[in-house]
């Protein structure tokens, strides 16, 4: 039972590039969430998806798409990474009670910009 | 503007002692708050949920309180040991439901043998 899986750990990214973060989770639940954690600022909602198909903003979604084409994984996509998006990314994901079990969360991948 | 405050200082014990943390809010209404904790390179863990109705809530050593008037909760940390030192994250749906998780930056915990 692996919970939520984050793939790559670590990636350094050249000003420009592109990549795609995978999220997988084994548990079958239907939000699924990607954050990123600054120093000092705490976590920020990036994108977020209530179920299969469906994806929505949160905070801070600007340089970021993802998409949900199967229940069981969460892409985030970044088409040109800037220096700002030098952070540590953060899956998670939920079920559909009313939040008793909270959120369950990847172990995050940190990704450099340079 | 909408806000969640922890303290930014870490907050150091001594083992045995009840550590207490704090979490204020402004300008939401959360119908619950939820707590977690992060090690270092690790991802966060939930610990423990609270509604708006309720005034305290324990699990084993841990203990949380919401006063909604003084848009505050407090977590505490009983018989506190050198294991318990982490980051402990409050969070909060603004909208009242489950959908969207804000955070607080959280407070360090370092319990000192």
């Amino acid at each position: 039972n692996a919970g939520v899986t984050q793939t790559p750990k670590f990636r350094v990214l050249k000003t420009g590039q592109s990549m795609t973060l995978l999220c997988a989770q084994d548990m079958n639940h239907e939000y699924m969430y990607w954050y990123r954690q600054d120093p000092g600022m705490g976590l920020r909602l990036i994108h977020y998806s209530v179920g299969e198909g469906t994806t929505a903003k949160g905070e801070v979604p600007d340089g970021y798409n993802v998409s949900r084409l199967k229940k069981q994984n969460f892409l985030l996509g970044l088409e040109s990474a800037a220096p700002s998006q030098t952070s540590v990314y953060f899956c998670a994901s939920r079920d559909s009670t009313g939040g008793e079990h909270g959120y369950t969360f990847g172990s995050g991948t940190r990704l450099t910009v340079v | 503007s909408q806000k969640i405050e922890q303290n930014s200082e870490a907050l150091n014990i001594q083992e045995g002692k009840t550590a207490t943390l704090t979490c204020n809010y402004t300008n939401y209404s959360p119908a619950y708050l939820q707590w977690y904790r992060q090690d270092p390179g690790r991802g966060p863990v939930f610990l423990l949920l609270i509604r708006e109705n309720e005034k305290e809530k324990r699990k084993e050593r841990l203990k949380v309180t919401f006063d909604t008037t003084l848009k505050q909760s407090l977590f505490h940390i009983t018989a506190s040991q050198p294991a318990d030192s982490a980051t402990y994250l409050c969070a909060l749906d603004p909208s009242g439901g489950y959908n969207k998780l804000i955070f607080g930056a959280g407070t360090r915990l370092a319990v000192h043998p």
